[in-house]
Order: structure tokens, then sequence, then C-alpha cells
């Protein structure tokens, strides 16, 4: 079946420094979202990207999708640590419903 | 508050019991979720309505796990007789058209002693 799979999956940092998470999908996707989650909270999303190669900004953060559609994403430019979270990217499979990766959990230390 | 909300939050249980548990969506949103997620993972789809039909239920879904949607405004989800390995946090997500941002509830937190 279809697999999403992100590395790593966890990344302590140091406040100030970058992250990457990277999505691997087992099988193209139409369209890949990424979304947040706090601490004892519920996902939030992020954004969506659909485009083969489309690079979206949204301050610190960079999201990328592959030129196959198989691949994402995530950066974050000088951490802080209110980017603390775990970050899951996730594709549609056959319908709309969502295949969520295995998630990149992010610390920050000051 | 106009976001999706999950009633309960926490729901503590003994092995065999059933519990239901309810998710109230976004008003205008006619496309409803519901996922399961343990502890370090993500999570895992189990069963979508668009409106009250449900159109698609998860291999993980045992024949104890049921969900409604009876006018497609709130959803509920039943577990019978629960297991240990149910113990879980519920999350409900809605969304207002096929492929567009999902929109999660706080979640219910079971627990299965």
């Amino acid at each position: 079946g279809q697999q999403v799979m992100q590395i790593p999956q966890y990344q302590h940092v140091q406040e100030g420094e970058d992250f990457t998470t990277y999505c691997n999908s087992s099988t193209t996707l139409s369209n890949i979202q990424w979304y947040k989650q706090r601490p004892g909270g519920h996902p939030v999303f992020l954004i969506q990207l659909v485009k083969s190669g489309e690079v979206k900004k949204q301050k610190r953060l960079t999201f990328q999708f592959g030129e196959a559609k198989k691949n994402s994403s995530l950066h974050i430019t000088a951490t802080q640590t209110t980017d603390v979270g775990t970050y899951f990217c996730a594709g549609p499979k056959y319908t709309d419903k969502l295949i969520f990766g295995t998630g990149t959990r992010l610390q920050v230390f000051p | 508050d106009t976001g999706v909300s999950q009633d309960p939050r926490h729901k503590i249980t003994k092995r065999g019991q059933n519990v239901t548990f309810r998710c109230d969506p976004i008003s205008e949103h006619n496309h409803l979720y519901w996922y399961r997620q343990t502890l370090g993972q993500g999570p895992e789809f189990l069963t979508y309505f668009q409106n009250e039909a449900q159109l698609e239920k998860s291999r993980l879904l045992s024949d104890r796990f049921s969900a409604e949607r009876p006018k497609g405004s709130f959803s509920t989800l039943e577990i019978q007789r629960t297991e240990q390995g149910d113990s879980a946090m519920y999350l409900c997500a809605s969304r207002d058209r096929p492929y567009n941002e999902q929109f999660f509830g706080p979640g219910t937190r079971l627990t299965v002693l």
C-alpha cells in the first residue's frame, strides 16, 4: 500500500539553527499538505503544494514539492522555540482521504 | 468558536465496555473524517463522510467500530467491547471541499484499562 515516510524522526537544534524535514511517498501524489502538531495539540494545516517543482514560502518556512511529485521538504530558517512540535506531510490516496507521514519531531533549545 | 469540537476530551473505560465519541464539524463543511493517533505516530485514517453518507472505511476499523453522521452535521464514533489496543487519540477533521485543508478538532483521548 501507499506509504509516506519522513526523515529524520527527531531533530534537536539550537535556537537560530536551520531545520529540514524530508517526506517521501511510495507513489506519485496529486498534492501534498503539511501540518504542524504542537505537544499535546492537534494537527494544524500549514500549506498545500500541487504543482511539480512548486516552492512556497511562509516567513521562515520554505516548502518544496519534488519534480516527480513523490517527495517534499520543509525547511525552517533560524528556528525559534515556537517552532517546537511534530511536522507531518500528508498526501491523498485514491480519493481525498489523507495518508500522513511518520512525522519529524523538532525540539529547539534556547 | 466556530472550529471543530469533540466530546469528551478524555475517556477512561474498562476493557469490554462500549464508548461513544462525538464530533461537531465546522458548520458549512460537508466532509468529515475520523483518524486515530497513537503516541509518536501520524494520524491514521479511519473513515470518511460526505454529508450523511459514509464513503470510505479503513481496514483498520474492525466490526467493533461504527460511525454515523445521521443528518450530515455532527458525527459519532462508537467502539464496542473496547480492548486495550484501542487506547489512542481519536481525531475528527472536516473540510468544505475535497483536497482542501482539513481542520482538526482537539481529539478525544481514550484509555482502556
